[in-house]
């Protein structure tokens, strides 16, 4: 069965400070891969996606991806973090359910920044 | 351009009373997707609908919970005679296509408390 896994359940690190998210998954095929972010209170937003092609991905607000099909991994990364990045970050997988895109989503990673 | 509406926002109820939640996709989506979020989880997937269809509910508790899609109006997920265990956020997604390549976006949510 189609899983996500993210083995940290909160990461704080210091404004200005590199990030890496960590996320596997666990899927037969090539898998198409997601990752939100939840603001408190608020829905998720769509950081990035990978289909397939270039398996390092660009997404939004400075937030990048790379797909390694080795390690079922598709680690989140960012260069330097801001205050405003502290939310809660959701990996999902889908591309299985015969045509329609029903995602599976890990349990989230919490990220808190220092300033 | 409006997102995805979901009303109310928060809603409270009692033990073995009905809760409805609205969800209005983006203009020009005719798919949506219904999520729960229990605290400190991920989002579970619940139900696919299309215009008065439903693809698949296979995640929908198979007693209690139901949702439709009319042709004109909202998306209605329907949980009956609420309990405890269904305090959790709701999210509904709607996409203008069923393709993976898709983007879903996400509602803010509906957060229900069973008193």
């Amino acid at each position: 069965a189609q899983s996500v896994t993210q083995p940290d359940i909160h990461i704080t690190v210091s404004e200005g400070a590199s990030l890496e998210l960590r996320c596997n998954y666990s899927y037969g095929a090539t898998p198409y891969l997601f990752w939100y972010v939840q603001s408190p209170g608020q829905g998720l937003q769509l950081l990035l996606k990978y289909f397939s092609g270039d398996t390092l991905v660009q997404g939004i607000k400075g937030f990048e991806a790379e797909f390694k099909r080795s390690q079922s991994s598709f680690n989140l990364r960012k260069p330097s973090v801001h205050w405003s990045d502290a939310a809660e970050y959701f990996c999902a997988v889908g591309g299985f359910s015969g045509g329609y895109n029903k995602l599976i989503f890990g349990a989230g990673t919490r990220l808190a920044v220092h300033p | 351009n409006a997102g995805v509406m979901q009303n109310p926002r928060h809603l409270v109820r009692r033990r073995g009373q009905e809760a409805r939640l609205r969800c209005s996709p983006m203009k020009g989506h005719s798919h949506v997707y219904w999520y729960r979020q229990l605290p400190e989880e991920g989002l579970k997937f619940m139900v696919y609908l299309q215009k008065e269809n439903i693809i698949d509910e296979s995640g929908m508790p198979k007693e209690r919970f139901s949702a439709e899609f009319p042709k004109e109006g909202p998306s209605i997920l329907r949980i009956q005679q609420v309990v405890r265990g269904d305090s959790a956020a709701y999210f509904c997604a709607s996409s203008a296509g069923e393709e993976y390549q898709e983007t879903q976006y996400f509602g803010p949510g509906t957060r229900l408390l069973v008193l």
